[in-house]
């Protein structure tokens, strides 16, 4: 139980187009999604933390015009990267906090902007 | 604050030996502690947790004991396979706040060869 599905997997775009991200609870309710990047060998960076039904919080740094968060139901959360630029690829992961259990994470999206 | 600091990578060991990454924490009040694991390309999956002073999570073969009085939460494996090598990250979720988020250590890779 408590899986996140994560979608694409893999996306190649053009530079100046935008990206969805999608992630969605299967079979649980996610109030709360939390939104990474994580660059090459390192680790994660918490972009942004969305709850259900209301605007995302953002972390320092991080451009809410340029990166999008949406957490319209309790079963999905996505990420849109506005205007992609080849500095915004990267491995995006979402994830969820279960009461009680912990996080469970996507599988992750790795953005190839050219 | 809170903050994880975890042994820098990377590691590399022979298949059948033993294997630590150290990990300490600092935190306020008593955070949950987790070790999870990313394979190449994948996201990331939870590899074992522990909620209070003493727990002893494992799985897999791998165990660490959340430790208060040096609050640390020690990776551990007796017997390492090529199965194994990946980034490990440890991790710590505040028991109290809104959101509560991760907060990560930087991840160590461990390669394991035949």
């Amino acid at each position: 139980g408590a899986v996140v599905s994560q979608h694409p997997s893999r996306v190649i775009c053009k530079s100046g187009t935008s990206v969805k991200i999608e992630c969605r609870s299967l079979d649980f309710q996610a109030t709360t999604m939390f939104w990474y990047r994580q660059f090459p060998k390192k680790s994660l960076m918490l972009m942004a933390t969305s709850n259900e039904g209301s605007k995302a919080t953002y972390e320092q740094g991080v451009e809410k015009d340029k990166f999008l968060i949406n957490h319209a139901s309790l079963t999905l959360s996505t990420l849109t990267v506005t205007s992609a630029h080849p500095e915004d690829s990267s491995f995006y992961i979402c994830s969820a906090r279960i009461t009680g259990y912990g996080y469970t994470f996507g599988s992750g999206t790795r953005l190839t902007v050219v | 604050g809170n903050s994880v600091t975890q042994m820098e990578g990377p590691v590399t060991l022979s298949e059948e030996a033993f294997l630590t990454i150290n990990c300490t924490y600092t935190a306020t009040g008593y955070p949950s502690l987790f070790w999870y694991v990313q394979y190449p390309g994948e996201g990331l999956q939870l590899l074992l947790k522990a909620t209070k002073a003493d727990d002893k999570g494992s799985n897999k073969g791998f165990e660490a004991t959340y430790r208060k009085e040096t609050t640390s939460f020690h990776l551990e494996k007796g017997s390492v396979q090529v199965s194994d090598s990946a980034v490990y990250f440890c991790a710590l979720s505040p028991n109290a706040g809104n959101n509560r988020k991760l907060i990560w250590g930087l991840g160590t890779s461990l390669a394991v060869n035949p």
